[in-house]
């Protein structure tokens, strides 16, 4: 079964700094998400990357999006400590349906 | 801003009791969600829902769930028989989109420990 793979685990930087987390997949999607948790909440939307395109930005947020190799990385400039949380990559598959698939997150702590 | 409202917030059972968890998805999306995350683990998918039917479901889902619109608003799902694994933080999650882009929306998701 598909799955996202989010790495690294845990990222440590600090305030200022930037943060680049990365996702792999493995069978052909039709779009590709990032959500934020912070501990012990739900999840939230950041952006949608779709299948044709390389690379979206939405305000310190920049996704890429590579297909041939399955791959997508969230890029947060200037990071801020309120920036500190889990973030996922979740895909949803060609022609299966609505449902997204999360990978394991990145942990990502940002120190004032 | 429209959110999606999951109660109880926390919940804890007896292994062998029965748990619904409800929820209420925003009123003009058409597809709901349960999703589960056992603590420090990935989000997992577990059933998807709409036209007032099963639409998804993975092999988590299994006899031991169910889920059920009974009204115009509520989204339970129901857990019979709990498990000490069913120990997890419970999301439902709605969508507006039938095709296309489809942007989830989480509730802030329902603990449930089982002792």
């Amino acid at each position: 079964s598909q799955q996202g793979e989010e790495d690294p685990q845990a990222l440590s930087i600090q305030e200022g700094e930037n943060a680049t987390m990365n996702c792999s997949y493995k069978t052909s999607i039709n779009n590709l998400q990032w959500y934020r948790q912070n501990s012990g909440r739900g999840l939230v939307h950041l952006i949608l990357i779709r299948s044709n395109e390389r690379e979206k930005h939405s305000g310190r947020l920049r996704v890429t999006l590579d297909t041939s190799k399955k791959s997508s990385s969230l890029l947060i400039t200037a990071s801020r400590a309120a920036d500190t949380a889990s973030y996922f990559c979740a895909t949803r598959r060609n022609n299966a349906g609505n449902m997204l698939t999360f990978g394991g997150g990145t942990r990502l702590m940002v120190k004032p | 801003e429209p959110e999606v409202t999951q109660t109880p917030s926390h919940q804890v059972t007896q292994m062998g009791q029965e748990v619904i968890l409800r929820c209420v998805p925003i009123s003009n999306h058409l597809y709901f969600y349960w999703y589960r995350q056992i603590l420090g683990q990935k989000v997992e998918f577990l059933v998807s829902f709409y036209n007032n039917e099963i639409s998804e479901k993975s092999e988590i889902f299994d006899d031991q769930f169910s889920v059920e619109r009974p009204d115009g608003s509520n989204f339970t799902l129901k857990i019979r028989s709990t498990k000490l694994e069913d120990s997890a933080m419970y999301f439902c999650a709605s969508s507006e989109r039938i095709s296309g882009a489809n942007v989830l929306t989480f509730g802030a998701g329902s603990r449930l420990t089982v002792l």
